[in-house]
């Protein structure tokens, strides 16, 4: 089947510590994104990658880094200069952010949180 | 800037009862508007769009919404809940220029009581 996959599910990080968040995805879609949510907020866009090799900030990109080496992954590291990171992370896919009002396709989530 | 404001964060509702969760949305052009609804501890699923096609949206789940442009709402309907339904929904405005970004509303949950 055809998807997004997350992992892990959860994750735990230390002060200080790196972690990172993998996205995969084998839709053969261009477009990839990272969003936040937080309870009772609405998504929140980190970063997104519109192509291999290339990826831009969103709203909230400070405290985190992103790679587009392959077409299909789309990993998020949250660095330890992130002094907030325990929220809900999703990675979604398209298959090409400039068409136009197509949907989001989504992964289950990872939720990330402080020791 | 386009934004959405969902009007309740929290609706009930008993199962077989309808179901109206209320958005309205900011945008200074005719929008591109979603219903996303997210399951617990899931990824979002598209419920529903609209395009400047036509103005009452059917999606999936016997879910629809419909646009009014002079009222600026889109709000989301099911003419009888079911157990399945109680999730949380998420209201979504597409911006046309640039990145074309979604903005996403705060959410509503829907909780369906036997």
């Amino acid at each position: 089947d055809g998807g997004i996959t997350q992992s892990p599910k959860y994750l735990f990080r230390k002060e200080g510590q790196n972690v990172t968040l993998s996205c995969e995805q084998n839709l053969n879609h261009d477009a990839m994104y990272w969003y936040r949510q937080d309870p009772g907020q609405g998504l929140r866009l980190i970063y997104y990658s519109q192509i291999v090799n290339d990826f831009q900030k969103g709203d909230i990109a400070e405290g985190y880094s992103v790679s587009r080496e392959k077409k299909e992954s789309f990993p998020l590291t949250v660095t330890s200069a992130q002094k907030n990171p325990t929220a809900f992370y999703l990675c979604a896919s398209t298959p090409s952010q400039w068409r136009g009002n197509e949907k989001l396709f989504f992964g289950s989530g990872t939720q990330l949180s402080v020791l | 800037a386009q934004s959405v404001t969902q009007l309740d964060s929290h609706v009930s509702v008993s199962e077989g009862t309808p179901v109206l969760l209320r958005c309205n949305y900011s945008s200074s052009y005719s929008p591109s508007l979603f219903w996303y609804v997210q399951h617990p501890n899931k990824g979002l699923q598209l419920l529903l769009k609209y395009t400047s096609a036509a103005t009452l949206v059917k999606g999936i789940n016997g879910f629809e919404a419909e646009f009014k442009k002079s009222e600026t709402s889109f709000h989301l309907t099911k003419p009888s809940a079911h157990m399945s339904d109680a999730a949380e929904y998420f209201c979504v405005v597409r911006g046309n220029t640039g990145f074309q970004k979604l903005v996403f509303g705060t959410g509503t949950r829907l909780l369906v009581s036997p």
